[in-house]
């Protein structure tokens, strides 16, 4: 059985402070994909970054940042000089693919999310 | 604007009320899920739909009955729900039924059972 760990429940951070959110899973397959969302106050999970298991560079993305590390399991996730628009719940997942067809073949992981709190 | 859209956004019930979810989705995507959050958990898939047909049920009691008439939209009845049912329930799509794809999700609707 899968599993994605989010130790951080909460986080505060004052604004343009640098803060990393942890990530880490459990599976037995060696082909998977990881995902961060974020869940802003308004509700929908916005899609930030996909990365499967096979491609193990580190992604920037504006002051975004993701590092793999399959080693330790872990994907974690990076803002740079944090705002208060980044407040929000952020959710790691891993998805794999049953392969075949019929109820379990879709196995789509969350974590419990980090909540963000950026203070100006 | 996300592109899915959920209605109602709030909808308190009674345990022995018949009420619909509503979700559509503007972007031409062929596969629609449905997502139950509750507090302090992790969010859990509870159903796909592929092309209108279900693909998943990820054993969700049958007091929840999803319909899908068309690609584009997305529907869960609930009737004679329990307390433990109230949370937030999204509503997502993508190109197609791999969930290794990025999903686009809807604003939620934020459920109570009274």
């Amino acid at each position: 059985a899968q599993k994605v760990t989010q130790a951080q429940t909460e986080i505060s951070v004052v604004e343009k402070e640098d803060v990393t959110l942890d990530c880490v899973y459990e599976t037995r397959d060696t082909t998977y994909y990881l995902f961060w969302y974020k869940q802003p106050p308004s509700g929908e999970l916005v899609f930030l970054i996909r990365r499967n298991s096979f491609d193990e560079q580190n992604e920037i993305s504006g002051r975004y940042s993701w590092n793999f590390q399959k080693s330790t399991s872990s994907f974690n996730f990076t803002i740079t000089a944090s705002q208060v628009v980044d407040s929000a719940v952020y959710f790691c997942a891993l998805s794999l693919w049953g392969g075949d067809s019929g109820a379990g073949s879709y196995q789509l992981t969350f974590g419990k999310g980090t909540k963000l709190s950026v203070i100006p | 604007e996300t592109g899915v859209t959920q209605t109602p956004r709030h909808l308190v019930m009674g345990m022995t009320n018949k009420k619909s979810l509503k979700c559509e989705q503007h972007l031409g995507h062929n596969a629609m899920y449905w997502y139950k959050q509750s507090a302090k958990k992790p969010l859990e898939l509870m159903f796909v739909y592929s092309l209108e047909e279900r693909v998943e049920n990820n054993s969700v009691p049958s007091r929840f009955s999803p319909e899908c008439p068309n690609s584009s939209h997305l529907f869960l009845h609930l009737h004679t729900l329990q307390p433990e049912d109230s949370a937030l329930y999204l509503c997502a799509s993508s190109p197609n039924s791999d969930i290794n794809q990025p999903q686009h999700f809807g604003d939620g609707t934020r459920l109570s059972i009274l």
